[in-house]
């Protein structure tokens, strides 16, 4: 969807490497998504922030949602090769209906 | 744990053909949804049904029809494929849960060519 965008497209890190991903909304999110897919493989849910200011960890990824509700920020900490995929941003505008990004292309290099 | 469950995983079609792509949860979830995924498009909502009974067409639902069977199961429908819906397919499913949003939950995908 144009009204998300995710940046950087695609991001190479070396493993034990922190990174960072981002999705940022054209308007005010009713709430937002983070997955997770391997290639050729269904998405996997990670994590879902409702509330501007909010943050979740879930062992080493770390989702934020920022106070205005248009901006969430992805980290992972010492990045593993379990850690690849394709990360997608869904952001809930109502209806809880679904905008997806086009995603953001990990790979971690041993 | 079941999920969602999509069949078939891979369907090769010549033009014109129809098709129907089955979905089935199997956690009692009110809402269901069908994606489709291209290179470079990201995921894209083609229909979407709130409740048993009800459906509603999504971002791209030009060639396709659904149909909400009962509360498990909703299918889509090709009825004359063309080239430009070669793509994966994704079903989807979430709970309702008052003013919180509910995750939605996704099959493995149907992965149709159109030749």
């Amino acid at each position: 969807s144009q009204e998300l965008e995710q940046s950087p497209q695609s991001l190479i890190v070396q493993e034990g490497k922190n990174l960072t991903i981002n999705c940022t909304s054209s308007k005010t999110l009713y709430g937002l998504y983070w997955y997770k897919q391997k290639y050729g493989e269904g998405l996997i849910f990670l994590m879902m922030l409702q509330k501007g200011g909010e943050e979740k960890s879930h062992e080493k990824i770390t989702a934020k949602l920022d106070e205005k509700k248009q901006q969430s920020s992805l980290h992972i900490t010492a990045s593993q090769p379990s850690h690849a995929g394709i990360y997608l941003c869904g952001a809930v505008y109502g209806n809880n209906r679904l905008a997806f990004g086009k995603g953001n292309q990990v790979v971690v290099i041993p | 744990n079941a999920g969602v469950t999509q069949t078939p995983k891979f369907q090769v079609l010549k033009t014109g053909q129809s098709m129907t792509l089955q979905c089935a949860q199997d956690m009692n979830h009110n809402s269901m949804y069908w994606y489709r995924q291209d290179p470079g498009m990201g995921l894209r909502l083609i229909y979407y049904s709130a409740s048993e009974g009800t459906t509603d067409k999504g971002e791209v639902p030009n060639g396709y029809n659904v149909s909400r069977l009962n509360k498990r199961e909703f299918s889509l429908r090709l009825e004359s494929a063309a080239p430009s819906q070669t793509s994966v397919y994704f079903c989807a499913s979430s709970g309702t849960g008052g003013t919180t949003i509910q995750p939605q939950h996704f099959g493995d995908g149907t992965r149709l060519s159109i030749l």
